[in-house]
């Protein structure tokens, strides 16, 4: 069953911009994944973030969870126009399942 | 090196046919997994796979059967190929639990059924 819900489903920005996503999801989870996917491709894991952490960084990727509001945002910030993809959140429950949202497609104009 | 590796890259076939997607992973992972991707971009879980054995097998249709010859490797095989099976499969592999490890996916094959 779907447990991730990301919005928008589209964004357009241009380069040099920041870009929020945002999930929202449904149940108790052990962690929540983001993972980008380019057009044509298979998907590439950007953030792991557990249940107990509040915010985490990779490079320009900044990632935040609140469990009281079932919620993640994913922040690219100073976005290049190779950043064009779309992003999946994905939340885990301890098992062998993830289950992945419907992604924001986000386009990143040079 | 390719971690997680698919065959083939595009698959076009006729409706009723069998056909067979392969996959190997040479990440050491004990986790496989088979995803599709409609259209939509939806991505659903299919089967999960740990150190050979079935863990998750989702409501799938029964001409779908996978099959893990070894921990690296998890095909897929389609029996009796339906118009709606086209879509983009995708497989993955991780250490452990999708639950609490990032997966590693496959470059994905694309299927059309005629």
């Amino acid at each position: 069953s779907q447990q991730g819900e990301e919005d928008p489903q589209a964004l357009s920005i241009q380069e040099g911009e920041n870009a929020t996503m945002n999930c929202s999801y449904k149940t108790s989870i052990n962690n929540l994944q983001w993972y980008r996917q380019n057009s044509g491709r298979g998907l590439v894991h950007l953030i792991l973030i557990r249940s107990n952490e509040r915010e985490k960084h990779s490079g320009r990727l900044r990632v935040t969870l609140d469990t009281s509001k079932k919620s993640s945002s994913l922040l690219i910030t100073a976005s290049r126009a190779a950043d064009t993809a779309s992003y999946f959140c994905a939340t885990g429950a301890g098992s062998y399942q993830l289950t992945f949202g419907k992604g924001t497609k986000l386009s990143v104009i040079p | 090196d390719t971690a997680v590796s698919q065959t083939p890259k595009y698959l076009v076939t006729q409706m009723g046919n069998d056909k067979s997607i392969k996959c190997e992973q040479n990440l050491g992972h004990d986790t496989m997994y088979w995803y599709k991707q409609d259209s939509k971009k939806f991505l659903k879980i299919m089967f999960s796979y740990n150190n050979k054995e079935l863990i998750i097998n989702e409501t799938v249709p029964n001409r779908f059967s996978p099959k893990s010859p070894d921990k690296a490797h998890l095909n897929l095989h389609i029996n009796s190929l339906e118009l709606g099976d086209s879509a983009v499969y995708f497989c993955a592999s991780s250490q452990g639990p999708s639950g609490s490890h990032e997966q590693y996916f496959g470059p994905g094959t694309r299927l059309t059924v005629t």
